[in-house]
C-alpha cells in the first residue's frame, strides 16, 4: 500500500497567490482529515470528510480556506489569497470506516508564504 | 469539553535508559486512546492504539502503553530507549461520539543522550 500521496511537498508562494493542496487517501478509506501544525497551535484539524462530503468545517480558519473531495481518491485543500500567517505544514490523513478510528497520515506539505 | 493534555513539552532521556510520557485526557464518552510519533519532516506515525479489552497495549517499536480509567490516563512506556527514538509523540482519543475525530494532545519533544 502506498499510503496517503500528498503534494507537493513543499510550497513557497508569495502573499495574495492562489495556493493549492492535494492529498490521495489510502485506497478503501472513506474518511479523509486535514490539519495543520504550527509551533504556536500545534496540530488543528481544518475539515474532515466521510464518503467525499464535507462533515465538519468548523476548524477552516477563515473564507479564505476551502477543502473539496470530488471523488473517493482525491482531494484538495485551496487557500486563495494566501497571507503570510497561513505559513504551516499541511497534513492529510485518512481512516477506513470499518475499523477503529485510527488515522494515517501523509507527509504533510510545507507552505511557506512571503 | 473534551480535552489531551501531555503534561511534559520536553523529555531527555539518556539512551538505554526507560521511558515514560504522559498523557492525561477528558471524555465523557468511552475513549479510544492514540499515540503517535512523528520525526522531523515527516508526517505522524501510529506506534499503538486502545480500543478495548487488555488495558496494556503492546506497539511497534517496542513501545507499550497502559490505559487507566480511574487516572484518565494512557502513559506510553519503553524499557531501554534507542538514539532513533527521538522524535515528537502525540496522544491522541477519539469516540463513537465524535464522529471519528480525534483529539491531538499538544506532544512532548523526546530528545536522547548519548
Amino acid at each position: 500500500d502506498a499510503g496517503v500521496i500528498q503534494s507537493p511537498r513543499h510550497e513557497v508562494t508569495e502573499m495574495g497567490q492562489e495556493v493549492t493542496l492535494r492529498c490521495k487517501p489510502i485506497s478503501g478509506h472513506n474518511s479523509l482529515f486535514w490539519y495543520r501544525q504550527t509551533m504556536m497551535r500545534g496540530l488543528e484539524l481544518l475539515i474532515y470528510f466521510n464518503n467525499n462530503v464535507p462533515i465538519d468545517d468548523s476548524g477552516m480558519p477563515e473564507d479564505r480556506f476551502s477543502a473539496k473531495m470530488p471523488n473517493a481518491s482525491f482531494s484538495t485543500l485551496k487557500i486563495q489569497p494566501s497571507e503570510p500567517r497561513d505559513s504551516a505544514v499541511y497534513f492529510c490523513a485518512s481512516r477506513t470506516g470499518t475499523s477503529g478510528y485510527e488515522q494515517y497520515f501523509g507527509p504533510g506539505t510545507r507552505l511557506t508564504v512571503t | 469539553a473534551q480535552s489531551v493534555t501531555q503534561p511534559d513539552i520536553h523529555i531527555t532521556v539518556s539512551e538505554g535508559a526507560s521511558l515514560e510520557l504522559r498523557c492525561n485526557y477528558s471524555y465523557g464518552a468511552t475513549p479510544y486512546l492514540f499515540w503517535y510519533v512523528q520525526s522531523p519532516g515527516q508526517g505522524l506515525q501510529l506506534l499503538l492504539k486502545y480500543f478495548s479489552g487488555d488495558t496494556l497495549v503492546q506497539g511497534i517499536k517496542g513501545f507499550e502503553a497502559e490505559f487507566k480509567r480511574s487516572q484518565s490516563s494512557f502513559n506510553l512506556r519503553k524499557p531501554s530507549v534507542h538514539w532513533s527514538d527521538a522524535a515528537e509523540y502525540f496522544c491522541a482519543v477519539g469516540a463513537d461520539n465524535q464522529g471519528g475525530k480525534l483529539i491531538f494532545g499538544q506532544g512532548t519533544e523526546l530528545s536522547v543522550k548519548p
